[in-house]
C-alpha cells in the first residue's frame, strides 16, 4: 500500500508561497493523492486532489512530478489563518483514506 | 460549516460504559465515514458505509459497530469502553464511494470529543 512522507513541521512567511512537499514513491497508477488540512481541532478541510497532471483551485495549487513519486501543495499567498496541520494522503483502491502524521505549517507575520 | 453534522459535541462517561455517536451526512451524500483521532494524532480510518451498505473497514476495535439508516444518517457505537477510547472522533461524507470509483471530496463533521474516565 502507497504510504506518504512529509516534513513534519514548516513555517512560512504571511504573503509569500508557501510550498509543502509530500513523497509517495510506492503509489500505483490508478490511486489518486488527496490534500486536507485541520485547523486546531476542527474537522478536517479538503483543499485538492489530482491523479497525473498538476491541477488548481480557488484554494491551491497541485504539482505532481511525472513519475508521481512526489507532490507539492502551494498556497500561492499565505495567510495567518492558513496556520494548520496538511496531511498528503494516497488513495487506496478501496477508497478508504490513509492518514499519516502530516505537515504543522505555521505562517508567521 | 460542511454541512455534516455530528452529536454531541462533547461526552463524558466511564470506563465500561456503552455510548453512541450520532452523524447526519450533507444533503445528498450517500456515503458516511468514521475516523478516531487520539490526541496529537493524525485520523484512523473507522469504517465507511454506502447508501446503508458497509462498504470499507479499517481499524475498527470489535467493540466498535457502526451503522447507516435508510435515511443516511450514520451511528458509531462503543461499549466496554477503556481509558484508551478517549479521543475526537470525525464523521465524513461523501457523493460518491461506491464501486465507480474513487469518493472524491469528503466533507467531515466537527467531530464528538469523547473521555472515557
Amino acid at each position: 500500500d502507497a504510504k506518504t512522507t512529509q516534513p513534519p513541521s514548516m513555517d512560512c512567511a504571511e504573503g509569500r508561497a508557501a510550498n509543502l512537499p509530500c513523497n509517495h514513491s510506492t503509489i500505483s497508477g490508478n490511486e489518486y493523492v488527496y490534500w486536507y488540512r485541520q485547523i486546531h481541532s476542527q474537522g478536517p478541510q479538503y483543499i485538492i486532489h489530482g491523479l497525473k497532471n498538476n491541477e488548481t483551485n480557488e484554494m491551491a495549487s497541485l504539482i505532481i512530478t511525472e513519475d508521481r513519486k512526489s507532490s507539492t501543495l502551494i498556497l500561492p499567498h499565505a495567510t495567518l489563518r492558513d496556520t494548520a496541520v496538511y496531511y498528503c494522503i494516497v488513495m487506496y483502491s478501496n477508497y478508504q483514506l490513509i492518514w499519516g502524521a502530516g505537515t504543522k505549517l505555521i505562517i508567521k507575520p | 460549516d460542511s454541512g455534516v453534522t455530528q452529536t454531541p459535541k462533547h461526552l463524558i462517561t466511564a470506563t465500561g460504559q456503552r455510548v453512541t455517536l450520532r452523524c447526519s451526512p450533507r444533503s445528498g451524500d450517500l456515503s458516511v465515514y468514521w475516523y478516531q483521532q487520539s490526541l496529537d494524532q493524525g485520523l484512523q480510518f473507522l469504517i465507511q458505509y454506502y447508501n446503508g451498505e458497509e462498504r470499507a473497514k479499517g481499524n475498527i476495535l470489535e467493540r466498535f459497530s457502526a451503522q447507516q439508516f435508510p435515511d443516511l444518517h450514520s451511528e458509531l457505537n462503543l461499549s466496554s469502553l477503556e481509558l484508551g477510547d478517549s479521543a475526537l472522533y470525525f464523521c465524513a461524507s461523501s457523493v460518491r464511494g461506491g464501486l465507480a470509483g474513487p469518493s472524491g471530496e469528503q466533507f467531515f463533521g466537527p467531530g464528538t470529543r469523547l473521555t472515557v474516565l
